[in-house]
């Protein structure tokens, strides 16, 4: 089982440029978000989707993009690369909320470096 | 807003011990409760989660967790250390708002388990 897939795993990227991260997955979830992962900060939530063509805002939206035409793919785009954006970024999709409680499954991640 | 809070960046115990990852909560509404756990250079694995019911929730690889109303914790716990489970570990807590799955998560702690 693929699960949530994301890529490129590792990037290098020169301050001003742009980028896109991909993000798949295969369990047919509704939700899909996009987090990142800094020392000490834990993971802070930039973006997040309920549906095809259905996107918010998280807590540290700036200087991302996102869209979301499927079901399965949740692309995060990095419209002008600038160093604080040199992070580990985590995709997650979970299955619609429930009362139950849904478990959230996460990628393996993407270290991205601005220099 | 929801927060968490892990009191402790780094948590040492000798293999065999039991071990305790602290984890406190704020929240409005009814808690849902995560554990996860990340290992070096890898995503973060679902370990458990409390919704409702019995307070004592046991999850992967031996670990549990006590959710505790009056203190508004979480901690995870383990009875018998092993080195295997040095990694990064996160709290993490949702409410159930029908935005979608939204975690807030605490800014993790360092488990090291010596021989």
């Amino acid at each position: 089982n693929a699960g949530v897939t994301q890529t490129p795993k590792f990037q290098v990227l020169k301050t001003g440029q742009s980028m896109t991260l991909q993000c798949a997955q295969d369990m047919n979830h509704e939700y899909m978000s996009w987090y990142r992962q800094d020392p000490g900060m834990g993971l802070r939530l930039i973006h997040y989707s309920v549906g095809a063509g259905i996107t918010d805002q998280g807590e540290v939206p700036n200087g991302y993009n996102v869209s979301r035409s499927t079901t399965e793919d949740f692309p995060l785009r990095l419209l002008s690369a600038a160093p604080s954006q040199t992070s580990v970024y985590f995709c997650a999709s979970s299955p619609r909320q429930s009362l139950s409680g849904n478990t959230i499954y996460f990628g393996e991640g993407s270290w991205l470096t601005v220099v | 807003a929801q927060s968490v809070a892990q009191p402790e960046d780094q948590v040492n115990v000798a293999e065999g011990n039991p071990l305790t990852v602290k984890c406190t909560y704020s929240v409005s509404g009814n808690p849902y409760l995560f554990w996860y756990v990340q290992y070096p250079n890898r995503g973060l694995q679902f370990l458990l989660k409390y919704i409702t019911g019995d307070n004592l929730v046991k999850g992967s690889y031996g670990f549990e967790a006590e959710f505790n109303k009056s203190q508004t914790s979480f901690h995870l716990k383990k009875p018998s250390a092993l080195v295997s489970d040095s990694a990064l570990y996160f709290c993490a807590v949702d409410i159930l708002t029908g935005g979608g799955n939204k975690l807030t998560f605490g800014t993790g702690t360092q488990l090291k388990v010596e021989l």
